[in-house]
């Protein structure tokens, strides 16, 4: 069975900072992993995916991310976060023969000013 | 830009009544869910469908059910709606095995 763990409930970071958000998944067979980020009452926004070839994947808003396949994870970075990028991240990992989504359970981003 | 719509933003019902939740998508995938999403306990798979008339039960369908009558409409029904179906629901759609893409959400309060 697949599994994502995200390592931390919440990162508080001041504005500017880098940050990295920690996610690890467990799987048997190839795997599709996703990033998303929600802000408040809202849905959920694709910030990265990573489907095949480079293991380094740049996303929206100034994030990326990298697949590490021996240590089964995919952590998020930004080199210099903005009060804007306040809101919760989820990880995500499908197989390739479905198309359903197992989610980690988000890590809350606080930026402080 | 993929499009997923929710039918509402905010919806209140009472106890017993019969609920509906719609959700459509423009950019023809073949695949659409419904999670729902609780603090302190993420998002859940409720119902997906992988073509028309086609549904299968994801983690939590108890207390729910699905049509996908037409290929950009999926919905979710709650029979009789209960107190402890107050919750946010998202619905998603996607190509094949490719990213889901999510509507804004409904959050559903039911007294």
């Amino acid at each position: 069975a697949q599994s994502v763990t995200q390592l931390d409930s919440q990162v508080p970071v001041f504005e500017e900072a880098p940050v990295e958000l920690r996610c690890n998944y467990s799987s048997s067979v190839s795997v599709y992993l996703f990033w998303y980020v929600q802000y408040p009452n809202q849905g959920l926004q694709l910030l990265l995916k990573y489907l095949s070839g480079s293991t380094l994947v740049k996303g929206i808003n100034g994030f990326e991310a990298e697949f590490n396949k021996s240590q089964t994870s995919f952590h998020l970075r930004k080199p210099s976060v903005h009060i804007s990028d306040t809101a919760e991240y989820f990880c995500a990992v499908s197989s390739s023969n479905t198309g359903k989504l197992i989610f980690g359970q988000g890590t809350t981003l606080q930026v402080k000013p | 830009d993929v499009k997923v719509t929710q039918s509402s933003r905010y919806l209140v019902k009472r106890t017993g009544e019969k609920v509906f939740l719609e959700c459509v998508q423009d950019m023809d995938h073949e695949n659409m869910f419904w999670y729902r999403q609780d603090p302190g306990l993420g998002l859940r798979l409720i119902y997906f469908s992988y073509d028309v008339k086609m549904k299968e039960k994801g983690d939590i369908p108890e207390g729910y059910s699905v049509s996908r009558e037409k290929k950009e409409r999926f919905s979710l029904i709650l029979e009789s709606a209960s107190t402890n179906q107050t919750s946010m629901y998202l619905c998603a759609s996607s190509l094949a095995v490719r990213a889901q893409y999510f509507g804004p959400g409904t959050r559903l309060l039911v007294l």
